[in-house]
């Protein structure tokens, strides 16, 4: 089955232990890219990956990393988490991410609270 | 101006009706067009993609465009309860072909 993969759905930490949320997709797809989403704001992007080892900031990237070593994984790294990235977060992925592409698949999100 | 409004809601209908939601974008130079479902507690499904101005149908969903007056809409025909969702508008802002802009969403219900 054609899916983008995150991991962990549910995560509760404390403020600055570093944490990563897994993204894989199994579509061969060049482009992949996260979103948070917040109440009232929508869906917000942070960083996003053209292919492999292309990497460029969205909206929101600070206080965010990411790496794109393989094509079907973009880890979202949180090096010091703190409380205003409690959030609900998406990994998406598209084809090429060029706009007759059709759209994005995202993954199943996760909730992330920081205390 | 936010790049991509959207009246929050709630919007109610009663099942059987037709739901029309509404979406305005800043950018004039946007190319495409796209209308995403989501249910409370998951990921946004995408539904619907316009390009071209007028109207596209699929099923009971039909999307229309008007680029002149920067205005996307959906109608929901024959609404379910199943229908009862958030939904999502997102524009390809066109000056960056990788610059997806998301509305923060509609909620729908369908009451039967």
């Amino acid at each position: 089955e054609a899916q983008v993969t995150q991991n962990p759905r549910y995560l509760i930490t404390v403020t600055g232990k570093k944490l990563t949320v897994t993204c894989s997709q199994n579509m061969n797809h060049e482009y992949m890219s996260w979103y948070r989403q917040d109440p009232g704001l929508g869906l917000r992007q942070i960083y996003y990956s053209m292919n492999v080892e292309v990497t460029d900031k969205g909206d929101v990237p600070e206080g965010y990393k990411v790496s794109r070593k393989e094509k079907r994984n973009f880890p979202l790294i949180l090096e010091s988490p703190s409380p205003n990235q409690t959030s609900l977060y998406f990994c998406a992925s598209s084809l090429t991410g060029l706009m007759t592409d059709g759209g994005y698949t995202f993954g199943s999100g996760t909730r992330l609270t920081v205390v | 101006q936010k790049e991509v409004e959207q009246n929050s809601g709630p919007l109610s209908v009663p099942e059987g009706a037709i739901a029309s939601l509404n979406c305005t974008y800043s950018d004039r130079g946007s190319q495409s067009f796209f209308w995403y479902r989501q249910y409370s507690g998951k990921s946004p499904e995408l539904i619907m993609s316009i390009y071209s101005n007028g109207d596209k149908e699929d099923g009971r969903f039909t999307a229309q465009l008007n680029k002149a007056s920067q205005y996307v809409s959906l109608l929901i025909r024959d609404s379910q309860p199943s229908d009862s969702a958030t939904y999502l508008c997102a524009v390809n802002l066109g000056y960056n072909n990788n610059d997806m802009r998301f509305g923060a969403g509609t909620r729908l219900t369908v009451k039967p």
